[in-house]
């Protein structure tokens, strides 16, 4: 069964720094990676899809690259602001599916501070 | 399209009471999940549909618990009775038919927040 795992569990740091979060995952067979954001009370908002066949996957100051062989995601956030402050999980299906049934990490609570 | 809608968006029941949760799909998909989320154990799946049939129910933690799709426009997650450990944030998903969307890309509804006491 795919596990996915996220360091770290949370994470400060002042406004406009650059940062990266990790996602590591155990069944590498997947077709896909995808990194949500949630804030606090609400529910997710997708941020990134990574189709195994891409690389790397942008959207304005996110950049999410994907490593199949090593069983690793990273999502990068430039000049960071404190409205990036949320937690960041990323989720990966199960059996390498195609549909459905997404394993989800813990998450990454973020804080940024002006 | 107003995305996936939930509610009701807060519930708070005894212990023994029957709790039901609702989820309305954006129009057009054809997949349903039911996630769970709380801290100790994060994000998880509960039971999804495809086309208003169970696909997979195995997350479903006990037989309190039972889902429904009736119709590609709405589903319900029943739990009879509840007990204080089901106390957690409920969440519903959809997502496009497979031949027209990324893969698996799944868009969440705002959650229901049950405390059952």
């Amino acid at each position: 069964k795919q596990e996915v795992t996220q360091i770290p569990a949370a994470l400060s740091v002042p406004e406009g720094e650059n940062l990266v979060l990790n996602c590591s995952f155990t069944d590498s067979a997947i077709y896909n990676l995808q990194w949500f954001r949630q804030d606090p009370g609400k529910g997710l908002t997708s941020l990134l899809l990574i189709q195994s066949s891409q690389r790397e996957q942008t959207s304005g100051r996110l950049n999410a690259s994907l490593d199949k062989s090593s069983g690793r995601s990273t999502l990068y956030i430039a000049a960071s602001q404190p409205g990036d402050s949320a937690t960041y999980l990323c989720a990966a299906p199960n059996y390498g599916g195609s549909q459905g049934n997404l394993i989800f990490g813990k998450g990454t609570k973020l804080s940024v501070k002006p | 399209d107003a995305g996936v809608i939930q509610s009701p968006r807060h519930e708070v029941t005894e212990m023994g009471q029957e709790v039901t949760l609702r989820c309305k799909p954006i129009s057009g998909h054809d997949y349903l999940f039911w996630y769970r989320q709380t801290m100790m154990r994060g994000l998880e799946l509960l039971i999804y549909f495809n086309n208003n049939v169970p696909i997979d129910d195995s997350g479903m933690p006990e037989d309190r618990f039972s889902a429904k799709m009736p119709n590609a426009s709405f589903s319900t997650l029943k739990i009879q009775p509840s007990e204080p450990r089901d106390s957690a944030v409920y969440f519903c998903a959809s997502s496009m038919p497979l031949w027209e969307r990324s893969y698996n890309e799944q868009f969440f509804g705002p959650g229901t927040r049950l405390t059952v006491l």
